[in-house]
């Protein structure tokens, strides 16, 4: 069955570094992958979406790639700030315009001050 | 523009009792869909509606069920409550429709169900 996995449960970085966060996929070839953020008690908030044929996005201080032959996506925050601590969700859907996400368990980012 | 709201934002519910969960989709948006949030299982998807149609179900018993009314707002009904049905119920909403090009999926603030 279709899988979508994040490795890391929790992530600890310091102020101003980036963070970078991890999202692999097995079983299946993706349309398009999105991230959003979760924070407690919240719902996820969307941040980005990268399709098959792209290799690159980017959002301010945002970045994101898709590396098909790996099957993995990577999410980029540049200049991380404590505000940015959050969980980090990847999601993706078979075919484009199907809202029947499958999502990953998440990643807990923690930036020290 | 107001975002998707959810109400209630909390229940307690005892085993066995049904429940019904309603959601109110960002104005001009069709598509509704609805999920569940467990620490074990993480987000998972149950079903999506659009146009009053349900479009895609997922992989959940027939004692979760959902429609979509004509003012787009939906409602979701868990029937024989468990004790893991106990979760954030969380609704989705976006501007386009299955089959059309894929865009952003809003989230409301989620339904806190405990079952006791």
């Amino acid at each position: 069955s279709q899988k979508i996995e994040q490795n890391s449960e929790a992530l600890n970085i310091q102020e101003g570094k980036t963070a970078t966060l991890t999202c692999n996929y097995t079983n299946y070839s993706p349309a398009y992958l999105q991230w959003y953020r979760q924070d407690p008690g919240r719902g996820p908030v969307f941040l980005l979406l990268i399709r098959e044929n792209e290799k690159e996005k980017r959002k301010e201080r945002l970045k994101v790639t898709f590396d098909t032959t790996l099957k993995q996506s990577l999410f980029h925050i540049t200049a991380s700030q404590p505000a940015d601590s959050a969980t980090y969700l990847c999601a993706s859907a078979v075919d484009t315009g199907r809202r029947a996400l499958t999502f990953g368990s998440g990643t807990r980012l923690q930036v020290q001050p | 523009k107001a975002g998707v709201t959810q109400t209630p934002r909390y229940l307690i519910k005892t085993r066995g009792q049904q429940v019904t969960l309603s959601c109110s989709p960002i104005s001009g948006h069709r598509s509704v869909s609805w999920y569940q949030q467990t620490p074990g299982q993480g987000l998972q998807f149950l079903f999506e509606y659009f146009s009053e149609t349900q479009r895609n179900k997922g992989n959940f018993p027939g004692r979760f069920s959902g429609r979509q009314f004509s003012n787009s707002r939906s409602e979701m009904n868990v029937s024989t409550l468990e004790l893991g049905d106990s979760a954030l119920y969380l609704c989705a909403s976006s501007r386009l429709g299955q089959g059309e090009a894929t865009d952003t999926q809003y989230f409301g603030p989620g339904t806190r169900l405990t079952v006791l």
